[in-house]
């Protein structure tokens, strides 16, 4: 059964860097690109950002690009999203999901992000 | 950037109805169109990728179509359970952006 378990959230000041951690199980991880998709209180969903299956290449929505980074270690079978210089627009639920062209067919129970003095 | 386009934005029907929700592409997506249902509280969960595949274990009441820049999502039969957020999002090109989503209730 394919598992995604995200954990790093929590409360922090506007300015700081949080680091988010999801724990994949279940499928071949170094198969597969992955992806942070977030989703502010009571909106839509928005896609932060992709890697590849090897980590060889990564993209990022403009507004949080040069403030995250996403990377992987598919020895650890896990997938991170560093975020520095946070905003209280950056406030949402957090969820890893399995990336493919197909669409996200796994998705993380998500981690809250909150942005606030 | 492509630009989704989601109506209604809310929808109330009742049980046993039919309906349909909408996605507008700002842009030729070739069918690489993925909708999600995403129940209160809990993770969205992909219903139909390539515009019209189910995904599995998806109900045969849910039922995609559309090519170019038009997609529609039909529910058939409603059942309570369908109570939910649903969005659209293409696969197509970089940002993979979403529709702003469609709340369906029971009337």
């Amino acid at each position: 059964e394919v598992q995604l378990v995200e954990s790093g959230g929590g409360l922090v000041q506007p300015g700081r860097s949080m680091k988010l951690s999801c724990a994949a199980s279940g499928f071949t991880f170094n198969n597969y690109d992955m992806a942070w998709v977030c989703q502010a209180p009571k909106k839509g969903l928005e896609w932060v950002a992709t890697i590849s299956y090897d980590g060889s290449s990564t993209y990022y929505r403009d507004s949080v690009k040069g403030r995250f980074t996403i990377s992987r270690d598919n020895a650890k079978s896990t997938l991170y999203l560093q975020m520095d210089s946070l905003r209280s627009e950056d406030t949402a639920t957090y969820y890893c999901a399995r990336h493919s062209l197909s669409g996200y067919g796994y998705w993380g129970q998500g981690v809250m992000v909150t942005v606030s003095s | 950037d492509i630009q989704m386009t989601q109506s209604p934005a809310s929808l109330s029907a009742s049980l046993g109805e039919t309906v349909t929700i909408e996605c507008l592409a700002s842009e030729d997506i070739y069918s690489n169109l993925a909708w999600y249902q995403q129940k209160p509280g809990k993770s969205p969960q992909l219903l139909i990728y390539y515009a019209n595949s189910l995904n599995d274990g998806v109900p045969s009441r849910f039922s995609g179509s559309g090519s170019g820049t038009q997609y529609s999502l039909k529910i058939n039969s409603l059942q309570s359970e369908d109570v939910s957020i649903y969005f659209c999002q293409q696969n197509y090109d970089s940002p993979w952006t979403f529709g702003g989503g469609t709340k369906l209730e029971l009337k």
